[in-house]
């Protein structure tokens, strides 16, 4: 059974730092590229960040672009999104999701003073 | 940037009726089209992909079509589990999602 376990969400003041992760099991991680997509309260849908099977190639949506920082462990099996300089409109809850279009549970991010 | 356009924003329905949603892309995807229903404080949950396939689980009720810029996701006979927000999302290029159809109860 594929799944995909977020943590790392947490409440932190404008300019913090925080750093999700996403441990993935049931499928050949190396094989799959993988993406960050966010949600905040009562709104839509928002790709955040992508990184492909090889982890050559990272992209990022123009909003969090040289702030978020996309990264991968194989031996882990464990996908991660560093954020840096927080503002109060990343707040969101965050998934995970594979390229298979497995989905993760999501954590939540606060970012508030 | 591909645009997707999904249609309506909400819409009002009873158990039994049949729903379509609409969704538009700013240009060909193929059919690298999904359809997701999400629940409130649940995360999305995959119902068709590849614009057509039904996720192994997902009742056969649902029923998603077209392909290049014009796509539907139907849902024959509405049952009160149904009711939910629905996103279409493109995975032609990166991922972008529809801004959403709240079905909600007429």
């Amino acid at each position: 059974e594929v799944q995909l376990v977020e943590s790392g969400g947490g409440l932190v003041q404008p300019g913090g730092s925080l750093r999700l992760s996403c441990v993935a099991s049931g499928f050949t991680f190396n094989d799959y590229e993988m993406n960050w997509v966010r949600q905040a309260p009562g709104k839509g849908l928002e790709w955040v960040a992508y990184r492909s099977s090889t982890g050559n190639t990272k992209y990022y949506r123009d909003s969090v672009k040289g702030r978020f920082s996309i990264s991968t462990d194989n031996a882990k099996t464990s996908v991660f999104l560093q954020m840096n300089s927080l503002r109060v409109e990343d707040t969101a809850v965050y998934y995970c999701a594979s390229s298979e279009l497995h989905w993760g549970q999501g954590t939540l991010v606060t970012v508030s003073s | 940037d591909i645009q997707m356009t999904q249609s309506p924003s909400t819409l009002s329905a009873s158990v039994g009726d049949r729903v379509t949603i609409t969704c538009r892309a700013s240009q060909s995807i193929s059919t690298w089209l999904a359809w997701y229903q999400q629940k409130p404080g649940k995360a999305p949950n995959l119902l068709i992909y590849r614009a057509s396939r039904l996720e192994s689980g997902v009742p056969s009720r649902f029923s998603g079509s077209g392909s290049g810029t014009e796509f539907t996701l139907t849902i024959s006979s509405l049952l009160p589990e149904d009711f939910a927000t629905y996103y279409c999302q493109q995975y032609y290029s990166y991922w972008t999602f529809g801004q959403g159809t709240k079905v909600e109860i007429k």
